[in-house]
């Protein structure tokens, strides 16, 4: 139980396009679901935080209207990065809760090369 | 804001010998722990985790952490290692009941056959 998946797994882009990455809860209902970007050898920073029906919650630093979050139902939530920049390369995982439960679950990430 | 330290960033060591891995954090409230291991490719996982009752959690794949509150730490220990837990290990915590997980900068961990 408790799957997290995210689709794609990989994609390459050329800058100045948008690329929307899916989120989805496979046997759970996600009430909330986590955006984080990880750089190499670094550790993973929380972007965004979404409650389904709802608007994200962004970090400090984190640009809104970049990084635009959608949690339309409870087994979906999708990040789009917007004009994407070869800065913007990076792995993208998002992880998710059921409820008001502590534990989160993680999807397999999504790495995004923009050239 | 709160932080969490991982003291050793790579750990190399031979099969069967002992792993000790550091986590301190900084908060001073009531906070939620976890240990997280991501293998070579794979995705994040669950090790265990610590809400409440006995410091002393054990999780899966032989995996046992501590709490100490005084010293606001919850190391990862394994008594003895095999070749496959080479990964990397992250340690995260979060206030309880809130929302926010902050990760270490987590330690990659080399087992050698």
């Amino acid at each position: 139980g408790a799957v997290v998946s995210q689709h794609p797994s990989r994609v390459i882009c050329k800058s100045g396009t948008s690329v929307k990455i899916e989120c989805r809860s496979l046997d759970f209902q996600a009430t909330t679901m986590f955006w984080y970007r990880q750089f190499p050898k670094q550790s993973l920073m929380l972007m965004a935080t979404s409650n389904e029906g709802s608007k994200a919650t962004y970090e400090q630093g984190v640009e809104k209207d970049k990084f635009l979050i959608n949690h339309a139902s409870l087994t979906l939530s999708t990040l789009t990065v917007t004009s994407a920049h070869p800065e913007d390369s990076s792995f993208y995982i998002c992880s998710a809760r059921e409820g008001y439960a502590e534990t989160q679950y993680f999807g397999p990430g999504t790495r995004l090369l923009v050239l | 804001a709160q932080s969490v330290s991982q003291h050793n960033h790579h750990v190399i060591l031979s099969e069967a010998a002992s792993l000790e891995l550091g986590c301190n954090y900084s908060y001073g409230g009531t906070v939620n722990l976890f240990w997280y291991v991501q293998y070579p490719g794979q995705h994040l996982q669950l090790l265990l985790k610590y809400f409440s009752g006995d410091p002393l959690v054990k999780g899966i794949k032989g995996f046992e952490a501590e709490f100490i509150k005084s010293k606001f730490s919850f190391n990862l220990r394994k008594p003895s290692v095999q070749w496959s837990d080479t990964a990397e290990y992250f340690c995260a915590v979060n206030k309880a009941a809130g929302n926010k997980l902050t990760f270490g900068g987590g330690t990659r961990v080399l087992v050698k056959p």
